[in-house]
């Protein structure tokens, strides 16, 4: 098992712009997670789904839209990139319900620098 | 609603020494505690965790943690720090029924000096 893959590891975006930063669990686990990460700050949850074809807002999901057409994708789009968006975002993924005790499996991370 | 405090935002200790990082949390409800460490410019990963049973929970790379229902804690210990322990570590807490929805504490840099 590959786990959880996130692409790209690094970019840089120019102010108004747009990307997509991609998400992939080979686990079949039916919750995944959107985070951003700044110092000192911890976690915070940007976006968050249950099950392919629901989604629902977490913490900080103003700039940000997601989708889960499939249970193991789960991009991140960002529209209009703006100088406070620069972090480092991690995707993440965990069973629940029958079997699953619900810990979390994280990706790599994307490390976004808005300018 | 739940919360987590993590106490120390840095903890320096020198190698071979005990090390204790605490976490406390508040829920309403019955609660799992997890602790991850996220090493250099990686994803984080399950140090151990507490679903029920035994309050003492033994995790990886010699790490132990103690759940303290009256306290509400759940600290961290680790009785001799080797250098490859340097890393940020993060408490978290989500109801045992319900919402799966974990909340994450600030993080606690462990700084294991030479």
């Amino acid at each position: 098992n590959a786990g959880v893959t996130q692409t790209p590891k690094f970019r840089i975006l120019k102010i108004g712009q747009s990307m997509t930063l991609q998400c992939t669990q080979d686990m079949n686990h039916n919750y995944m997670y959107w985070y951003r990460q700044d110092p000192g700050m911890g976690l915070k949850l940007i976006y968050y789904s249950v099950g392919a074809g629901i989604t629902d807002k977490g913490e900080v999901p103003n700039g940000y839209n997601v989708s889960r057409s499939t249970t193991e994708d789960f991009p991140l789009r960002l529209e209009l990139a703006a100088p406070s968006q620069t972090s480092v975002y991690f995707c993440a993924s965990s069973s629940q319900g029958t079997g699953g005790l619900g810990e979390q499996y994280f990706g790599p991370g994307t490390r976004l620098t808005v300018t | 609603a739940q919360s987590v405090t993590q106490l120390d935002s840095q903890v320096p200790v020198f190698e071979e020494a005990p090390v204790e990082l605490r976490c406390n949390y508040s829920s309403s409800v019955s609660v799992y505690l997890f602790w991850y460490v996220q090493y250099p410019n990686q994803g984080l990963q399950l140090l151990l965790k507490y679903l029920s049973g035994s309050t003492l929970v033994k995790g990886i790379n010699g790490f132990e943690a103690e759940f303290n229902k009256s306290q509400t804690s759940f600290h961290l210990r680790k009785p001799s720090v080797h250098i490859s322990d340097t890393a940020e570590y993060f408490c978290a807490v989500r109801p045992s029924g319900g919402s799966y929805i974990p909340t994450f504490g600030r993080g606690t840099s462990l700084i294991v000096h030479p």
